[in-house]
Formats: C-alpha cells, structure tokens, sequence
C-alpha cells in the first residue's frame, strides 16, 4: 500500500514567519512530487513540483525532496494570511500513473 | 488555455438516483484522472485515461461507478443507484505524457439526500 504521510495540524504561524509543512512517503522508487494548496470549499491548485533530491525554490515557496529519507518538505518565507489554506502533498511513484496525495496539513497564518 | 472543466459544479440527487458528471481537460492533454475528495481528506483517486484508454482504476471502486473517455478528449463519470455515502467533491485532474503536473478542475460537489 503506497501511502503520502502529514501531519494534518493545524499549523499557526505569524505573518512574516517561515512555515515549515513536511510528507512522508513509503514507496521507495516515488519519482515525482508536487505541493498543492487547497482553500476550502475550492479545488487543489498546483504550487511547486520537485523531482530531484535538494531544494527547489519559486518565489516565497522552497520545496525540498530527499529521497533517501523519502521526505519531501516545503518552507513558505514571509507567510501571509492569504497562504492560510490546506496544503496538500502528492507523489507520482511512476511515471504514467496516478497521484497518491496525503490528507493534508492546514496552515493558518495571524495578522 | 481554458483550463480543466467540470460540469455540474453543484448537484443534489436522491438516494437511488443515476448522476453523470462531465469533465473537460486542458485541450493538449492526454491523462485524466478522476478523484473523489470528503471534508478533511485529501483527494483519493478514482480512475485513470490515457488518450480513450482506462488504465488504472482503484480497487475501492464500487461496480456502480464507470467511467469513459471515448474519444480521448472528455470524460464523464457515472454513478449508479448513488448512495448517501457518494456525497463527495469529485475531482477531475489532467497532466500530458511529458509534464506529469496535473492541473484540477473546479470539482463537482455531490449530495446525496
């Protein structure tokens, strides 16, 4: 059973703080992998792919992917309270097949 | 690029009752994936096209749901005899053969009553 571990929080972080959002995974030979960012009642946006262990960094977002300890992490700098949202992790163990996604974490960022 | 679409966005059934939803993918891509998501969970997926052809499908698929992609272009999921526990955001994503970033749609939301 492939699975994508998270740790649902929530997660307080004030606004200007780094917030720190981590996932596990147990297929060892997972390829690829991708944060979305879900607000409730929408639909998971794609935020940053990585595919390659080290850091990846977009704009305020760094996802980072170590695939020895199969952890993939993302650090968003300068949090606002528009990142407040539910951050979903999901892994491509193969190519050609679907994404498997954690349950999520929820981030909630204080003006 | 009008992005991934799905219709309805909202709807409200009997228990009982057949729904069919539709979903639209981006026009260049060939993979479309259907997902089902509940409150506090994350997407759990459905099934899998490449082009016309279903290539995965999860095992927690009741036979009352049937998905098809005719003409490699959209697909609709079907569920048959829906029951209270199909209330759910239905999920439909697509990705090319040589991005695998899949992009979702608006989502379908499902109540069943």
């Amino acid at each position: 059973q492939k699975e994508v571990e998270q740790n649902s929080g929530p997660l307080s972080v004030p606004e200007g703080a780094i917030a720190s959002l981590n996932c596990t995974y147990s297929d060892r030979v997972s390829q690829s992998f991708f944060w979305y960012r879900q607000y409730s009642g929408k639909s998971p946006e794609l935020i940053m792919s990585i595919y390659s262990n080290g850091d990846k960094e977009d704009g305020r977002f760094t996802a980072q992917l170590n695939k020895a300890s199969q952890y993939v992490s993302l650090l968003i700098r300068d949090s606002q309270p528009s990142d407040s949202a539910t951050y979903l992790c999901a892994v491509n163990h193969q190519a050609g097949t679907a994404l498997i996604f954690g349950k999520g974490t929820t981030l909630s960022v204080s003006s | 690029d009008t992005g991934v679409s799905q219709d309805p966005r909202h709807k409200i059934t009997k228990r009982g009752q057949n729904v069919t939803f539709r979903c639209d993918p981006i026009s260049e891509h060939n993979r479309l994936y259907w997902y089902r998501q509940t409150l506090g969970q994350g997407p759990e997926f459905l099934t899998y096209f490449q082009n016309e052809a279903q290539l995965e499908k999860s095992r927690l698929l009741s036979d009352r749901f049937s998905a098809e992609r005719p003409k490699g272009s959209f697909s609709t999921l079907e569920i048959q005899r829906t029951e209270q526990g199909d209330s759910a955001m239905y999920l439909c994503a697509s990705s090319s053969t040589i991005n695998t970033e899949a992009f979702f749609g608006q989502g379908t939301r499902l109540t069943v009553v």
